[in-house]
């Protein structure tokens, strides 16, 4: 099972930022926040990923709280193209015993013009 | 560069029959990862091989199974189908084991009727 809570579906005006929340109170240590998104239709798309500090690069900043039981994927001006189903992971480097990234259902994002 | 490449992208199979999906990783990646879609849900983990060994393997049947030629690229196959093997199958590459990060390939779409 995912250790990983999202809400289900959230909407945002386009060039607006998108705040996407994840609750991962169970996380270990050494396990890593893992963001990815899926266009429909699409394989799943890297997007950012860290351990304890916040994270940035060109395409979102991931912010995790201090106690990191949970952590944001903020996407600074939402445009009609990151409509998607945004995953959020919680997985050592190595995907953990099984080796592999476990999925939950994800958030629905739908941005609006 | 070519990304994550799978083959064929659509396939209907009748009850029964057996099925190979093929995976070509993006260059220099020696890990390769398969994941199962079904509609609605999240991926769902099935195979890891690095560097030509299985490194883990999901909750499946032993109707699959898979393997990783020298050249690094994948084959997964599934014996005697059953309606419910309908789905989206996911190849993964990363450069290492480590899932630092993930390129997923646009998926094979298998309809078993």
């Amino acid at each position: 099972d995912a250790k990983t809570t999202q809400p289900t579906s959230m909407d945002c005006a386009e060039g607006r930022a998108a705040n996407l929340p994840c609750n991962h109170s169970t996380i270990s240590g050494n396990e890593y926040v893992y963001w990815y998104r899926q266009i429909h239709s699409q394989g799943p798309q890297y997007i950012i990923h860290g351990l304890k500090n916040n994270e940035t690069n060109e395409m979102a900043s991931l912010i995790i709280t201090e106690d990191r039981k949970s952590s944001t994927l903020i996407l600074p001006h939402a445009t009609l193209r990151d409509t998607a189903v945004y995953y959020c992971i919680v997985s050592d480097l190595y995907g953990g015993s099984q080796g592999n990234l476990i999925f939950g259902k994800g958030t629905k994002l739908s941005v609006k013009p | 560069d070519a990304g994550v490449t799978q083959s064929p992208t659509h396939l209907i199979k009748t009850r029964g029959q057996h099925v190979t999906l093929r995976c070509s990783p993006i260059s220099g990646h020696k890990s390769v990862s398969w994941y199962q879609q079904v509609l609605g849900q999240g991926p769902q983990f099935i195979f890891q091989y690095y560097e030509k060994e299985e490194r883990g393997r999901g909750n499946f049947p032993d109707r699959f199974s898979a393997r990783q030629f020298p050249n690094y690229s994948s084959e997964l196959n599934v014996n005697a189908l059953l309606l419910g093997d309908s789905a989206l199958y996911l190849c993964a590459s990363s450069l290492t084991e480590q899932y630092t990060e993930a390129f997923f390939g646009q998926g094979t779409r298998l309809t078993v009727v």
